[in-house]
């Protein structure tokens, strides 16, 4: 079945720098490949997905790539904020004819002021 | 807020006890599920339901029952739990479970088992 590696586990940088979180997949068939924030308290919310046929996709400071020869897909988040300190989470779907999420472990960002 | 609301956000049960968490969209979907959150671990899929149908599986014990009596409405019964059961269990709903739509979570219930 479909594995998702992400690294780095933990992720400090200073308000204003960039921040870029790796993943890999297992499953060449996946077709699709959210990103997730995940809040104190709160469940994780999507800020931005990528599919197959795409390589780039980008929404405000957000912007996720994908290459799909390698099976990996980043998330990077420029000009970053203390509000964006949270615990980010990659994954992706295989194509089983149902949408079953394969996360990663996780990534939690620090951005200090 | 996502629309997903579960009851109740905190619970401590013993091992020889039965409860249940329920879990309520408001979003008109069709498709639900249940995870698991532990720490350090990514989060498990264990049910998927599609217009009240479970779909999917994800080989969890039997100590765990779901139950989708219609679209918006879905619980899970917990039996005779294990310590290591004590995670975050997170409820998300899709308006289609065979496309990838963007899954909306709720808050989650923490369970603690003791």
């Amino acid at each position: 079945g479909e594995n998702v590696e992400q690294h780095p586990s933990t992720l400090s940088v200073q308000e204003g720098d960039s921040a870029v979180i790796k993943c890999t997949y297992s499953d060449s068939a996946s077709n699709y490949f959210p990103w997730y924030k995940q809040e104190l308290g709160k469940g994780p919310q999507l800020i931005i997905d990528i599919r197959s046929n795409v390589g780039e996709k980008k929404d405000q400071r957000i912007a996720v790539t994908l290459n799909k020869t390698a099976k990996h897909f980043s998330l990077h988040i420029t000009e970053t904020q203390p509000e964006d300190s949270a615990v980010y989470f990659c994954a992706a779907t295989p194509n089983t004819g149902f949408q079953k999420l394969v996360f990663g472990t996780g990534t939690r960002l620090l951005v200090s002021p | 807020e996502t629309g997903v609301t579960q009851t109740p956000r905190h619970l401590v049960m013993g091992m020889t006890n039965k409860k249940s968490l329920k879990c309520e969209q408001h979003l008109g979907h069709n498709a639900m599920y249940w995870y698991k959150q532990s720490a350090k671990k990514p989060l498990e899929l264990m049910f998927v339901y599609s217009l009240e149908e479970r779909v999917e599986n994800n080989s969890v014990p039997s100590r765990f029952s779901p139950e989708c009596p219609n679209s918006s409405h879905l619980f899970l019964h917990l039996h005779t739990l294990q310590p290591e059961d004590s995670a975050l269990y997170l409820c998300a709903s899709s308006q289609d479970p065979d496309f990838s739509y963007e899954q909306y979570f709720g808050p989650g219930t923490r369970l603690t088992v003791t």
